[in-house]
């Protein structure tokens, strides 16, 4: 079935470095690629997302790739700061009835 | 964007005992789904809560375990059935803006089963 795999599980970086995260999908029909943020105890929110007619794109510290050929898309956060620790979901939907299907999650951590 | 109240917020219950967890939200939606959220873990999608028909199950999960009511375009209820420790975790409504596909969460409500 569809899938997307998600790498890595845990990312500890020292404050003012970037991170990277990467995802793989399987289902080639995928054309919607979100990315989630959740801090401990609340819920899931978009930060940021792309779709399959756009190969990056940025929102002040975030870009996300996307890679149609190879089924693979990437978040890159520069600079980082203590408020981006979370755990971080990437995500890929194929339709129009919005069903998402989820990466297992990146908990990212930020050393003062 | 979506403004999207659930509750309750957490509650422990005993095994063989069922609980109704109530979404609501401040605008007509179409698309309303619920998710469960294991400590720890990915989000899994339980069911689509279809407006006036029987839910979508997705595999694993049916109808008799996990009820689901979807009145009108603004509310919708998951009752987890028979729970057993098993069923200890976060269940989540979520909703779609149509205008973008960005799905929209509820703040959860944490189900501890004694």
């Amino acid at each position: 079935g569809e899938n997307v795999e998600q790498h890595p599980s845990t990312l500890s970086v020292q404050e003012g470095d970037s991170a990277v995260i990467k995802c793989t999908y399987s289902d080639s029909a995928s054309n919607y690629f979100p990315w989630y943020k959740q801090e401990l105890g609340k819920r899931p929110q978009l930060i940021i997302d792309i779709r399959s007619n756009v190969g990056e794109k940025k929102d002040q510290r975030i870009a996300v790739t996307l890679n149609k050929t190879a089924k693979h898309f990437s978040r890159h956060i520069t600079e980082t700061q203590p408020e981006d620790s979370a755990v971080y979901f990437c995500a890929a939907s194929s339709g129009s009835n919005y069903q998402l299907i989820w990466g297992a999650g990146t908990k990212l951590i930020i050393k003062p | 964007s979506a403004v999207i109240s659930q509750k309750p917020s957490r509650d422990i219950c005993q095994r063989g005992t069922s609980l109704t967890i109530q979404c609501q939200v401040d605008s007509q939606v179409t698309m309303m789904f619920w998710y469960r959220q294991q400590p720890g873990q990915s989000l899994t999608l339980i069911a689509t809560a279809n407006q006036g028909s029987e839910a979508t199950y997705e595999s694993g999960f049916v109808i008799d375990k996990f009820p689901i009511s979807r009145p009108n375009l603004t509310f919708s209820t998951l009752t987890v059935s028979n729970m057993s420790p098993e069923d200890s975790s976060i269940y989540l409504c979520s909703v779609a803006w149509s205008n973008t596909g960005e799905l929209f969460f509820g703040e959860g409500s944490r189900l501890t089963v004694l």
